[in-house]
């Protein structure tokens, strides 16, 4: 089974401070991905990755930074968190291979930016 | 920009009644159309359309999709409490990304 994990379940920040979520995945998949969703807009796309080293902008790119040094994990900064970034943050992965787009997804963080 | 559409946003139906939800896409370069189901922490796939009048079926789910139309539905037949859940679509097309809907949030009342 795929395991898509992430580092924190609930998160609470205050305004201005430097946000690590981690997002580890254990089988192989080249691609990685955020999404945040709030309610009545769905889950958008922040940032994904499709190798170690390879970022690329989503839809929502905008206060946000990402870092992949290694294949399983993908990290997702705020670098001054704002209280616009309150949200659900969903990691997932995919493979390339075998024509299968399906992503995992991870469990979400809540993050609440006070 | 590629779009997905779903509708409607919501709805409440009665256990045993039988549900369509609706998912429209513009999207380049598409390779597939994808249904997720989600309740209180991530989507968890249903199914996955890449060919056009296909019907795939899971015990009372069932997806089919239109490439002419450029659209999905995903039935439930026999609606259960347990169907209750935000049913997203998403859209695949180039550089694997994926285009989410808002998602259909279905309320079954027992």
């Amino acid at each position: 089974d795929v395991k898509v994990t992430q580092s924190s379940r609930y998160l609470v920040k205050r305004t201005g401070e430097k946000v690590f979520l981690e997002c580890v995945q254990d089988m192989d998949h080249e691609n990685m991905f955020w999404y945040r969703q709030d309610p009545g807009l769905g889950l958008r796309l922040i940032y994904f990755s499709y190798d170690v080293k390879m970022k690329e902008k989503g839809d929502i790119p905008e206060g946000y930074s990402v870092s992949r040094e290694k294949k399983e994990r993908f990290s997702l900064i705020l670098e001054s968190a704002s209280t616009n970034q309150t949200s659900m943050y969903l990691c997932a992965s995919s493979s390339t291979g075998g024509g299968s787009y399906e992503q995992y997804f991870g469990p979400g963080t809540r993050l609440t930016v006070t | 920009e590629d779009k997905v559409v779903q509708s409607p946003l919501s709805l409440v139906v009665h256990e045993g009644d039988t549900v369509t939800l609706n998912c429209s896409y513009e999207v380049t370069n598409f390779r597939s159309l994808l249904w997720y189901k989600q309740e209180k922490k991530a989507p968890t796939f249903l199914f996955m359309l890449t060919s056009s009048g296909i019907e795939k079926k899971s015990g009372r789910l069932s997806s089919i999709l239109d490439k002419k139309e450029l659209s999905s539905i995903l039935n439930i037949t026999a609606t259960q409490t347990g169907d209750s859940a935000i049913y997203l679509c998403a859209g695949w097309g180039a550089n694997s990304k994926l285009t989410f809907g808002k998602g259909i949030t279905l309320s079954v009342r027992p």
